[in-house]
């Protein structure tokens, strides 16, 4: 499967400042990754589609103009969380595709913000 | 639409006793169901997946049975070992790379 990271590991930041996260796809290129928030003790929920070369699909109800995805090659996309809030503050986990005829996605370690 | 529920939120089993986790979903036409595992701050880990044209798979220690009938399905893990405390997410891929997560079940392995 691909190996996926994520930079930081964790980030705390004050409120209405801007937090930029990583998500490498280490071993393959990525056309596409997608971009996760999960809350304490919830479950995932899939906030955007990062697509390689062209502008990213949100789901309803995530701000665009706040969660800024850029997908600038085949192995890094960034979501930049701006002006963030303590409400912000989430586990983002981001994921990348396999080469499988299965559909099946493999996820990076996650970053943990907190916003003060 | 989709929505995929979880029976339980928690599951306390003795260690090497087996784990039934279930899961249910709404739309028939899902076709690719899959189990992962999440450790504390760490990312979802897969552990099995099946596809609607089956209803039994197994890994390693774990099975995972589909009944598209009532629309559940079920992750057993044989032997459970204090390495399996976890939470367990079901997921269903809807059509393309869209994947709708359950809420979890937190499993708890007694020593």
């Amino acid at each position: 499967g691909a190996v996926v990271s994520q930079h930081p590991s964790w980030v705390i930041c004050k409120s209405g400042t801007s937090v930029k996260i990583e998500c490498r796809s280490l071993d393959f290129q990525a056309t596409t990754m997608f971009w996760y928030r999960q809350f304490p003790k919830q479950s995932l929920m899939l906030m955007a589609t990062s697509n390689e070369g062209s502008k990213a699909t949100y789901e309803q109800g995530v701000e665009k103009d706040k969660f800024l995805i850029n997908h600038a090659s085949l192995t890094l996309s960034t979501l930049t969380v701006t002006s963030a809030h303590p409400e912000d503050s989430s586990f983002y986990i981001c994921s990348v595709p396999g080469q499988s005829s299965y559909n099946e996605q493999f996820f990076g370690p996650g970053t943990r913000l907190t916003v003060l | 639409g989709e929505s995929v529920g979880l029976h339980l939120p928690t599951l306390s089993v003795q260690e090497g006793d087996n784990s039934i986790i279930n899961c249910a979903y709404s739309n028939s036409a899902s076709d690719y169901f899959i189990w992962y595992k999440q450790e504390s701050g760490k990312g979802p880990q897969f552990i099995i997946d099946i596809r609607s044209n089956m209803d039994k798979r197994q890994g390693q220690r774990v099975t995972v049975l589909l009944n598209k009938t009532v629309k559940h399905l079920s992750l057993q893990i044989a032997a459970t070992q204090p390495g399996d405390s976890a939470v367990y997410f079901c997921a269903v891929n809807t059509g393309g790379f869209k994947t709708i997560f359950g809420a979890g079940t937190r499993l708890f392995v007694k020593a």
